[in-house]
C-alpha cells in the first residue's frame, strides 16, 4: 500500500527555519512528481510547491517563493521542504501528495491530480 | 491565477438524501477539475479526477459532471461517512488552486 510519512514539524519562532521530511513507500518514488499542500488551521487547502521526477521543474506558490525550498532523493525516496523565514502565517499543517496522472477522453492533454497524501506535519510560527 | 468558486460553503443533510456541490472557476478548464474528501483530523482524499472520472474504490454514489468553468460534485445517497468537506481543485494550470471547502454536516 502506498504510503507517505510527513515528519519535522514543530514551533518555531517567526524568521526562523524548519526542514520537512516525507518518506514514500510501496510505490517507485523516482517515477513520480511530488508536492506540498498546507492547511492552515480551520482554513482551507493551499498547494505551495511541486518539483518533477528528476528535480528538473520546481514550482512554488507566491506565498513562499524565495523562502522554501523544495527538494528529493530519489535513493532514499524521500521529499523535503526547507522553510525559511517562517511568519505566522506559515503556520499549518504540511501534507506531501503524491502526482498521479491519467490520459481522459474528458481532456485534451493528460490531467494531474494528488491522488495520496500523507497524514501531515504540524508547523506552527509563533514566539 | 486561476480563481475556484464553491457554493454552497457549508450545507446540513441528513442520511439518505441528494446532496449537490456547485464549482466555478474563473476562466475556462476544460474537464481539468478534481474533487476531494476531507474527514476532519484526516488528509484529503482522491474522489472524482477529469470532473466526472471516479478513482478508485470510491463509491458509485459520487458522481461529477460539468465542464468548462461550471461543475458539480452530486452525492446520490448520503452516508454516515460522507459528513466531510469537500474540496474541487483545478490542474488546468499552476498554481493549482482548490475552491474554499463545501462542509456537510448532520442536520
Amino acid at each position: 500500500e502506498v504510503q507517505l510519512v510527513e515528519s519535522g514539524g514543530g514551533l518555531v519562532q517567526p524568521g526562523g527555519s524548519l526542514r520537512l521530511s516525507c518518506a514514500a513507500s510501496a510505490f517507485t518514488f523516482s517515477s513520480y512528481s511530488m508536492n506540498w499542500v498546507r492547511q492552515a488551521p480551520g482554513k482551507g487547502l493551499e498547494w505551495v510547491s511541486y518539483i518533477s521526477t528528476s528535480s528538473s521543474t520546481i514550482y512554488y506558490a507566491d506565498s513562499v517563493k524565495g523562502r522554501f525550498t523544495i527538494s528529493r532523493d530519489n535513493a532514499k525516496n524521500s521529499l523535503y521542504l526547507q522553510m525559511n523565514s517562517l511568519r505566522a502565517e506559515d503556520t499549518a499543517v504540511y501534507y506531501c501528495a503524491r502526482d498521479g496522472s491519467s490520459w481522459t477522453s474528458s481532456t485534451p492533454g493528460r490531467i494531474y491530480y494528488f491522488d495520496y497524501w500523507g497524514q501531515g506535519t504540524l508547523v506552527t510560527v509563533s514566539s | 491565477d486561476i480563481q475556484m468558486t464553491q457554493s454552497p460553503s457549508s450545507l446540513s443533510a441528513s442520511v439518505g438524501d441528494r446532496v449537490s456541490i456547485t464549482c466555478r472557476a474563473s476562466q475556462s478548464i476544460s474537464s481539468y477539475l478534481n474533487w476531494y474528501q476531507q474527514i476532519p483530523g484526516k488528509a484529503p482524499k482522491l474522489l472524482i479526477y477529469a470532473a466526472s472520472s471516479l478513482q478508485s474504490g470510491v463509491p458509485l454514489r459520487f458522481r461529477g459532471s460539468g465542464s468548462g468553468t461550471d461543475f458539480t460534485l452530486t452525492i446520490s445517497s448520503l452516508q454516515p461517512e460522507d459528513f466531510a468537506t469537500y474540496y474541487c481543485q483545478q490542474s488546468f494550470s499552476t498554481p493549482r488552486t482548490f475552491g474554499q471547502g463545501t462542509n456537510v454536516d448532520i442536520k
